[in-house]
């Protein structure tokens, strides 16, 4: 079975500033993909990257990156130059073979001005 | 676009009285997925279709059951609301079984339900 963690109920940063959002997984699957997923207050969730297991280098989507550690099984999130508008849920998840997505618990980000 | 489109945003509806929610998808998707997202919760999987294939969740309570009639169309019927049913209803499409494919999620906005 998979499992998803997040250990950061809640984080805040300061605007314009660099904030890393914690995830660790557990999988027997060889092959999986990881995401991150953000949900704003009262708005849709919106895939914000996403990283395949046999890709060794790091995702990349503009001011969103992560940090891939496969034998640790680690998976954080790196938003750089904090804006308000990145003020929500962000959700860590794995999916493998025909599984639906795994969800962790969610990381509350506060994006303060 | 709205690509995935819940309807109605906010429903409420009384202890023990039906209700049903709707989902539509404008993707042509296969897999259309209901999941429960209670606050400051990650979303919980209720059950997904693939095309017409019902996948049910081995802890999904019997009170809860799904329709697909047709590939845009998915509801999610609630027979006897309780007061724990109360949360956000997410639906969700994919091309494929993720495992299959690399495509993510397609989310709508969610129904918001509330049980007096």
């Amino acid at each position: 079975a998979q499992t998803v963690t997040q250990s950061q109920p809640e984080m805040s940063v300061q605007e314009a500033e660099t904030v890393t959002l914690s995830c660790t997984y557990d999988t027997s699957e060889n092959n999986y993909y990881l995401f991150w997923y953000k949900q704003p207050p009262s708005r849709q969730m919106i895939l914000v990257i996403r990283q395949e297991a046999y890709k060794q280098q790091n995702a990349t989507e503009n001011r969103f990156s992560v940090n891939f550690q496969k034998a640790a099984k680690s998976f954080s999130l790196k938003i750089s130059d904090s804006q308000l508008g990145d003020t929500a849920m962000y959700f860590c998840a794995s999916l493998s073979g025909n599984t639906p997505l795994v969800f962790g618990k969610g990381t509350r980000l506060s994006v303060i001005a | 676009d709205a690509m995935v489109i819940q309807n109605p945003r906010y429903q409420v509806t009384q202890f023990g009285k039906p209700v049903t929610l709707s989902c539509s998808q404008t993707l042509n998707h296969n897999v259309m997925y209901w999941y429960q997202q209670k606050s400051s919760q990650a979303p919980k999987l209720l059950f997904h279709y693939y095309d017409k294939d019902f996948n049910n969740e081995a802890d999904t309570p019997d009170n809860f059951q799904s329709r697909r009639p047709n590939t845009s169309f998915c509801f999610l019927d609630i027979r006897s609301p309780g007061l724990g049913d109360a949360a956000m209803y997410l639906c969700a499409t994919s091309r494929d079984l993720l495992g299959d494919s690399n495509q993510p999620q397609h989310f709508g906005d969610g129904t918001r339900l509330s049980i007096l």
